[in-house]
């Protein structure tokens, strides 16, 4: 079962803009991370945040968490065409990491 | 090995067979786990071991399909009788801490077909 859910499923920018992704939840979490995935490839780990932390920044990337709100976005700055990939977020729940629904972006050159 | 290797890459096999999944995690990563992704979708859990124990296999389907990994480290994904709904890409994953605790490790996934 998925228990995260990204928003928006799509989105196309140009290069240069800002993309801003965000993921709710159901669950208590210890903390959250974001992946990317290439089509056709594994993921790849982006970011992670732990549930005492409100943000965190990774080169053109910013994460920010609301425990209290249950939701998580991830914000890509001066997007680049290859940034263009799914991006999903996922919930440590107990043992196990959970992935949400995914959002599609794509960067026009 | 640099990264995590799934083996075979592409599995095209009639219903009713038997398969087999191989995953090579990372080594020294003590915790390997096991997703199913379908298109367009996210991954979908299915197994967690910690060492060679499976510490959560609440994700597997059903009783056909099974995953072991005797030695700690190289695992494999086990599926019998299969059918066309189990048709996907089988995603492994390792990490060094397991537990949520650490980033996951892919691997770039076996994509099986079941016609």
């Amino acid at each position: 079962s998925q228990q995260g859910e990204e928003d928006p499923q799509a989105l196309s920018i140009q290069e240069g803009e800002n993309a801003t992704m965000n993921c709710s939840y159901k669950t208590s979490i210890n903390n959250l991370q974001w992946y990317r995935q290439n089509s056709g490839r594994g993921l790849v780990h982006l970011i992670l945040i732990r549930s005492n932390e409100r943000e965190k920044h990774s080169g053109r990337l910013r994460v920010t968490l609301d425990t209290s709100k249950k939701s998580s976005s991830l914000l890509i700055t001066a997007s680049r065409a290859a940034d263009t990939a799914s991006y999903f977020c996922a919930m440590y729940n107990t043992d196990k990491l959970i992935f949400g629904t995914g959002t599609r972006l794509q960067v026009f050159p | 090995g640099a990264g995590v290797s799934q083996t075979p890459s592409n599995k095209v096999t009639e219903k009713g067979k038997y398969v087999e999944l191989r995953c090579d995690p990372i080594s020294g990563h003590t915790a390997l786990y096991w997703y199913r992704q379908s298109l367009g979708q996210g991954p979908e859990f299915l197994i967690y071991f910690q060492g060679t124990g499976a510490a959560d296999d609440s994700g597997l389907p059903n009783d056909r399909f099974f995953a072991v990994r005797p030695e700690g480290s190289v695992s494999t994904l086990k599926i019998q009788r299969t059918e066309r709904g189990d048709s996907a890409v089988y995603l492994c994953a390792s990490s060094s801490l397991g537990r949520g605790n650490s980033p996951l490790h892919f691997g770039n996934g076996t994509r099986l077909t079941v016609t």
